[in-house]
């Protein structure tokens, strides 16, 4: 399975844009890249999934170079209640290995 | 709320004792997976099963630990004579067998404490 490396913490104010960097050197070709997001006492939510270029949902878009060796998580305009913990994954479609993920804290 | 659910919500046991954790995953879902998480980190994937095999298990899951999903539906989780180690938060996730899909529904987890 894929090693995935992103930062241990992010600040950041509300309304601004966030952008998330994971690297995943190792992925294969079979790997989907999937975030979930945490919050305290409770289980991880799915955000999004990619495979390659960009993927957008309601919630964020997911950029992923040609090379796949990276993605970036784009949260726009966060608010108080996006504070939480971001995991990035590169695995395939049966288990998942997570990290130890970013801490986002969102400040008035 | 049609979510994962998980019972109890927790635990607190004394060494040497065995526990027991239930999930009920997502009716129509057909995939269940245990995962333990301990305070930061991100959870450690345990075993899943499909329907009622159980086709994966991590080599965390050491000899104490046994899960079982008896006609495919709900799954337990035992833990036999608990250690101190074990102390941690065992979360349950379902999802249904979408192939290019990596989207796991999580419960709120069992947190245990072994004293």
């Amino acid at each position: 399975l894929a090693k995935t490396t992103q930062p241990i913490s992010m600040d950041s104010y509300e309304g601004q844009e966030v952008n998330i960097t994971c690297s995943h050197n190792n992925i294969a070709t079979n790997d989907y890249i999937t975030w979930y997001q945490q919050f305290p006492s409770q289980g991880p939510r799915f955000i999004i999934q990619g495979y390659k270029t960009k993927v957008t949902n309601e919630v964020a878009s997911l950029f992923i170079p040609a090379d796949r060796k990276s993605s970036t998580l784009s949260l726009p305009r966060v608010s108080l209640s996006d504070t939480a913990v971001y995991y990035c994954l590169a695995s395939g479609y049966s288990t998942l290995t997570f990290g130890k993920g970013t801490m986002l804290l969102v400040s008035p | 709320d049609t979510g994962v659910s998980q019972d109890p919500r927790h635990k607190i046991t004394k060494r040497g004792q065995n526990v027991t954790f239930r999930c009920d995953p997502i009716s129509e879902h057909n995939r269940l997976y245990w995962y333990r998480q301990t305070l930061g980190q991100g959870p450690e994937f345990l075993t899943y099963f499909q329907n009622e095999a159980q086709l994966e298990k991590s080599r965390l899951l050491s000899d104490r630990f046994s899960a079982e999903r008896p006609k495919g539906s709900f799954s337990t989780l035992e833990i036999q004579r608990t250690e101190q180690g074990d102390s941690a938060m065992y979360l349950c996730a379902s999802s249904p067998r979408v192939e290019s899909l990596n989207e796991q529904f999580f419960g709120p987890g069992t947190r245990l404490t072994v004293l």
